[in-house]
């Protein structure tokens, strides 16, 4: 099976503008994960889509978003970049609720300039 | 509520000895626990993990890691670590509720030498 795809790998952008990152489950898995990284905050969850149905949100500022489609792909939004969104980020899926086991994407590089 | 340390963030061994990483968790319900690897500019690949089977769980490359409920532990262990092991290690913990937010500690840096 192939794993789990994000696009693009990495992204160059400006403060206040906005963008749009994608990831692609592996083939099944229909809980699709977002998590961002970076040096100072760690890893740290932003949400979670379960059939097309935001299931769990981290404590993020409303500037993030995401959804998830009906063949659980899914993406996440942040509008109005600021410098301090500059980070990986990382998509993980799950066969289902019950399997708490998460495989990872390669994740997206972020920077804000 | 869920919570992770990780004690060290760089941890430094020789060729052929042994690794040990240290996890300790806190979790109001009873714990999945897991290792993940990161390799540079890589995503996060799982190690091992503890879903309340048993509580020495194998995992890849040779990590074993032991449950300890008393000591709310979850160390990661190698008895001889290769050059390749180079790499961050991050403990997690989740609820056993379903739901599937991952709360990761800060990681460990594991620098392998000659």
């Amino acid at each position: 099976k192939a794993g789990v795809t994000q696009t693009p790998r990495y992204l160059i952008k400006t403060r206040g503008q906005q963008v749009t990152l994608s990831c692609s489950p592996i083939s099944g898995h229909r809980s699709v994960s977002w998590y961002q990284q970076t040096p100072g905050q760690g890893l740290q969850f932003l949400f979670e889509y379960f059939s097309e149905t935001q299931r769990n949100k981290g404590n993020f500022p409303g500037r993030f978003s995401g959804r998830q489609f009906s063949n659980s792909r899914s993406e996440m939004n942040v509008s109005t970049l600021e410098l301090g969104d500059s980070a990986l980020y990382l998509c993980a899926s799950s066969p289902d609720r019950g399997n708490n086991e998460q495989f990872f994407g390669p994740g997206t590089r972020l920077t804000v300039l | 509520a869920q919570s992770v340390t990780q004690l060290g963030s760089h941890v430094s061994v020789s060729e052929g000895a042994l690794v040990l990483l240290r996890c300790n968790y806190s979790s109001s319900v009873p714990p999945y626990l897991f290792w993940y690897v990161q390799y540079p500019n890589q995503g996060l690949q799982l190690l091992l993990k503890y879903t309340s089977a048993a509580t020495l769980v194998k995992g890849i490359n040779g990590f074993e890691a032991e449950f300890k409920k008393s000591e709310t532990s979850f160390h990661l262990t190698k008895p001889s670590a290769h050059m390749s092991d180079a790499a961050e290690y991050f403990c997690a913990v989740t609820g056993n509720t379903g739901f599937q937010k991952l709360v990761f500690g800060t990681g460990t840096r594991l620098l392998v030498s000659p």
